[in-house]
Parts: structure tokens; C-alpha cells; sequence
């Protein structure tokens, strides 16, 4: 069955960096889009940006334009978001998810990242 | 790209039905076909319940059903159960590989 499964919590410092991976099993990879969605505590789904496992072409939201690039490694099925000069607001559960045509399907178990001094 | 405009919450007693709207641009809602819609519980992932406008997932329940007017997409749920008691999210496709959510209702089951 389709899974994807991220890597655990972190902690950073504001300006600091942050990574999170989201290997991908049970279907073809190269084939599926593959979308980031956070979710900040208490407050809604904001959509980040989606990754084109094949080529690697990517598209953001210009929110957060400049600080977000998403990546993808095919050897081992996994997709990469890193999000550079991390603010306070940046706190929430980062989720990869499978795109299946224009809606998804599939949801990691998502991340939490918070930034804290 | 401005997140779409969901009613904060909405509320209805089992076996009653609800409607939840979902309203965004000539560019997004208005343009597209390409409206889904998310159910989420406390400290879940989201799940898919209406897909392009109208479509339901496999599993999906008949109760939900989803329709568009203009800029505007509505997700109703009848027969009310308590288990569907949660955040609802609408997501439209915006055209150029981007996509944006609506803020999500809170449904509360009386």
C-alpha cells in the first residue's frame, strides 16, 4: 500500500535551518507529484509547494518564496523540504502528500518543527 | 494566491444535513474543476472526501456530496453521525502547478 513516512521532530533556533524527509513506498515513485502542506497549532492547512519527482521541477507558493526548496533523491524514494532563516510563526506539522491528478491522496504522519530561542 | 473563504464553523444535529462553502476567484474555484475537499480529526492527517468538484474517493461515504456555483464550492454532508464531527478544508487548483486551501470549518455534531 501507498505509505509515506517522515522524519521525526525538530528543534531550531530562529534563523536556523530545518530539513525533512518523506521516503516514499508501494507505488512508482517517479510518477506522482508529491506536495508539502504545514499546519501551524490551531490553525489551518497552508499549501507550500510541490515537487515533480521525476525531473525535479518544483513550484512554490511566493509566500514562502526564497526560503523553501524541495527536493528529491530517486535511488532512495524520498522527497526533501528545507526551509532556510526559520521564524517563530514557522511552528507547525509539516506533511508531505501524494498528488493524484489536482487532489491527494496519500499523507505522511507529518513533522513538527518548532522554532524556539 | 489568497487562501479560500470557509465559514469558521458550522454545527447541526445528528441526521440533519450541512452544507459547508467554499468560496475563491474566477482564477481558482471559478476556473477549475479541480476543487477537493479534506476531513480532519484532532491530531490526524487529512483525509480526501470529494475530489474534482463532485467525484468521491473509494470508501467514501454517499452522505458527502460536493457541488460549484461560480466561485464558489459547497461540500454538504446529510445524515449527520457523530463521527463526522471535524475540520473540514477545501483545496482549489490555481492554475501554474499551484494550489491553495480554504481555512477550514469546524464541524460540531449536537
Amino acid at each position: 500500500q501507498v505509505q509515506l513516512v517522515q522524519s521525526g521532530a525538530e528543534v531550531r533556533e530562529p534563523g536556523a535551518s530545518v530539513k525533512v524527509s518523506c521516503k516514499a513506498s508501494g507505488y512508482d515513485f517517479i510518477s506522482y507529484y508529491v506536495h508539502w502542506v504545514r499546519q501551524a497549532p490551531g490553525q489551518g492547512l497552508e499549501w507550500m509547494g510541490i515537487i515533480n519527482p521525476s525531473g525535479g521541477s518544483t513550484t512554490y507558493t511566493q509566500r514562502l518564496q526564497g526560503r523553501v526548496t524541495m527536493t528529491r533523491d530517486t535511488s532512495t524514494r524520498t522527497v526533501y523540504m528545507e526551509m532556510s532563516s526559520l521564524k517563530f510563526e514557522d511552528t507547525a506539522v509539516y506533511y508531505c502528500a501524494r498528488a493524484v491528478g489536482n487532489w491527494i491522496d496519500s499523507w505522511g504522519q507529518g513533522t513538527l518543527v518548532t522554532v524556539s530561542s | 494566491q489568497s487562501a479560500l473563504t470557509q465559514p469558521r464553523s458550522v454545527s447541526g444535529s445528528p441526521g440533519q444535513s450541512v452544507t459547508i462553502s467554499c468560496t475563491g476567484t474566477s482564477s481558482d474555484v471559478g476556473f477549475y474543476n479541480y476543487v477537493s475537499w479534506y476531513q480532519q480529526h484532532p491530531g490526524k492527517a487529512p483525509k480526501v472526501i470529494i475530489r474534482d468538484v463532485t467525484k468521491r474517493p473509494s470508501g467514501v461515504p454517499d452522505r458527502f456530496s460536493g457541488s460549484k456555483s461560480g466561485n464558489t464550492a459547497s461540500l454538504t454532508i446529510s445524515g449527520l453521525q457523530a463521527e463526522d464531527e471535524a475540520d473540514y478544508y477545501c483545496c482549489a487548483y490555481a492554475g501554474s502547478y499551484l494550489w491553495v486551501f480554504g481555512g477550514g470549518t469546524k464541524l460540531t455534531v449536537l
